[in-house]
């Protein structure tokens, strides 16, 4: 079954804390993206790779990072979470970059306390 | 001012009823429209995709761009309590994934 596969789904975490939110897909794929959902902001994208070692900043890479060193994961790296970080997360992954063809993951729920 | 305004709602109806969302806009670049479907505990799904204005029909659903009020509107014809979910609007300019704007999301009910 074609999936992109986010781990954990939900967490709770602490100020300061490091943490690796991981994403999978098993579509060969060569465009990942984050995004971050928050109420009455919409989804707004975080990075994005256009294929391995190659990523590139969204709207809101502050305090984020990111690596691209196999094809099928793209891990989203907080080094130092703080309250504003907040947010519910999605990893998509999609073959051409076109919108019509992005899959999105099914969520990681993060709260930092 | 957001570029993507879209009323949360939350927006009820009865089962067969026609739903009408809406989103406005202001950045007159947008040229690429998007309707997801979001469930909740989901991520969310591509609905429909358009380009410039005019309609796009598939099934019961209708995706409406009008580019000269900056106005986008996905009709829902018959609907089931199946639709119910949060519907986000999404534009942009360039046909990529990296220039998307999102709307904040609709969520609606259709009650048996």
């Amino acid at each position: 079954e074609a999936q992109v596969t986010q781990n954990p789904r939900y967490l709770i975490t602490v100020t300061g804390k490091k943490l690796t939110v991981t994403c999978s897909q098993n579509m060969n794929h060569e465009y990942m993206s984050w995004y971050r959902q928050d109420p009455g902001l919409g989804l707004r994208q975080i990075y994005y790779s256009m294929n391995v070692e190659v990523t590139d900043k969204g709207d809101v890479p502050e305090g984020y990072k990111v690596s691209r060193k196999e094809k099928r994961n793209f891990p989203l790296i907080l080094e130092s979470p703080s309250p504003n970080q907040t947010s519910l997360y999605f990893c998509a992954s999609s073959w051409t970059g076109l919108p019509d063809t992005q899959y999105f993951g099914p969520g990681t729920r993060l709260t930092v306390l | 001012q957001k570029e993507v305004e879209q009323d949360p709602g939350p927006l009820s109806v009865p089962e067969g009823a026609i739903v009408s969302l809406n989103c406005t806009y202001s950045n007159s670049a947008f040229q690429y429209f998007m309707w997801y479907r979001q469930y909740s505990r989901k991520g969310p799904e591509l609905l429909m995709y358009t380009y410039s204005s005019g309609n796009k029909e598939d099934g019961r659903f209708t995706a409406q761009v009008d580019k000269s009020s900056k106005y986008i509107s996905l009709f829902i014809r018959d609907s089931q309590p199946s639709d119910s979910a949060t519907y986000l609007c999404a534009m942009s300019g360039r046909d990529n994934n990296n220039d998307m704007r999102f709307g904040a999301g609709t969520r609606l009910t259709v009650k048996p």
